[in-house]
C-alpha cells in the first residue's frame, strides 16, 4: 500500500534562518507530488507541484522553492526564512492521469519567531 | 468570487443529528473531491465524484454537474466526526482547486 511521510511535525525558528521539510512517498512510482501551505484559519494554497524528477512549478512567488532529487522525494526549502512564512505545511502526492484522489502527509507546523 | 464555494461556513450540531455540508463551484470539473481535516491538522480522503452518489458507511456524497453542486451528509453525527470538511474540484487538465472548508463541531 502506498504511504506519504512528512517531517518534522513541528518546528520553531528564526526569521533569517534556513528550511528544509522534507517528503517520501512509498508504495508508488511517478506520482505527482504538491506542497500546499495553510494559514491559520485560511483554506488550502498550492505552493509547488511536480509531475517528474527535476520538474517543478511555481503557483506563487515566494520565499520558498522546492526540489525532487528522486521520484518519490519532495523537499521544500527557503534560504532565509520570514515571518510570514509560518503556516502549516502539507505535502501530498497523486497519480497522473487526472480524477485521482489526493493523499496527504500528516503536516508539518512551521512557527517563524 | 471563489471558484469553490462551501456552506455552511461553521456548524454545530448534537450528537445524532442528520449534517449537510454544500460546495458549489463555477467552472467546469472533470471530478470533485471531499476530504476531512482533524483538529490536528491531518487531511484524509473521503470521496472523489464525478456524478451521482458514493457511500460509505454513514457518509454519503453526491454531486449534480448540471447545477455545479456537491453535498456531503453525514447520517447519525457523532462528537468524532467534528473536523473541517473541505471540497475540492479538479479542473479538466489541471490541478485541484479547494474550497475554504465547513468547521463542524458535534455536541455530544
Amino acid at each position: 500500500s502506498q504511504t506519504i511521510h512528512q517531517w518534522p511535525a513541528t518546528l520553531v525558528q528564526p526569521v533569517g534562518s534556513p528550511l528544509s521539510l522534507e517528503c517520501t512517498v512509498e508504495g508508488t512510482s511517478n506520482p505527482n507530488l504538491y506542497w500546499y501551505r495553510q494559514a491559520a484559519g485560511r483554506g488550502l494554497q498550492l505552493l509547488f507541484y511536480s509531475v517528474g524528477i527535476g520538474q517543478i512549478s511555481s503557483e506563487v512567488p515566494q520565499n520558498l522553492s522546492a526540489s525532487r532529487p528522486q521520484d518519490r522525494q519532495f523537499i521544500l526549502s527557503s534560504k532565509k526564512l520570514l515571518l510570514s512564512d509560518s503556516g502549516f505545511y502539507l505535502c501530498a502526492w497523486s497519480l497522473l492521469g487526472g480524477n485521482s484522489p489526493l493523499h496527504f502527509g500528516n503536516g508539518t507546523r512551521l512557527t517563524v519567531t | 468570487k471563489n471558484e469553490v464555494e462551501q456552506s455552511p461556513q461553521n456548524l454545530t450540531a448534537q450528537e445524532g443529528e442528520f449534517i449537510t455540508i454544500n460546495c458549489s463551484y463555477s467552472v467546469g470539473i472533470s471530478a470533485l473531491h471531499w476530504l476531512q481535516q482533524h483538529p490536528g491538522g491531518g487531511i484524509v480522503s473521503l470521496f472523489m465524484l464525478s456524478s451521482g452518489k458514493k457511500k460509505h458507511g454513514r457518509l454519503i456524497a453526491t454531486i449534480n454537474i448540471q447545477e455545479k453542486h456537491s453535498s456531503l451528509h453525514i447520517t447519525a453525527s457523532h462528537p468524532r466526526d467534528s473536523a473541517v470538511y473541505i471540497c475540492a474540484v479538479i479542473l479538466y487538465g489541471q490541478n485541484f482547486v479547494f474550497g475554504p472548508g465547513t468547521r463542524l463541531s458535534v455536541l455530544p
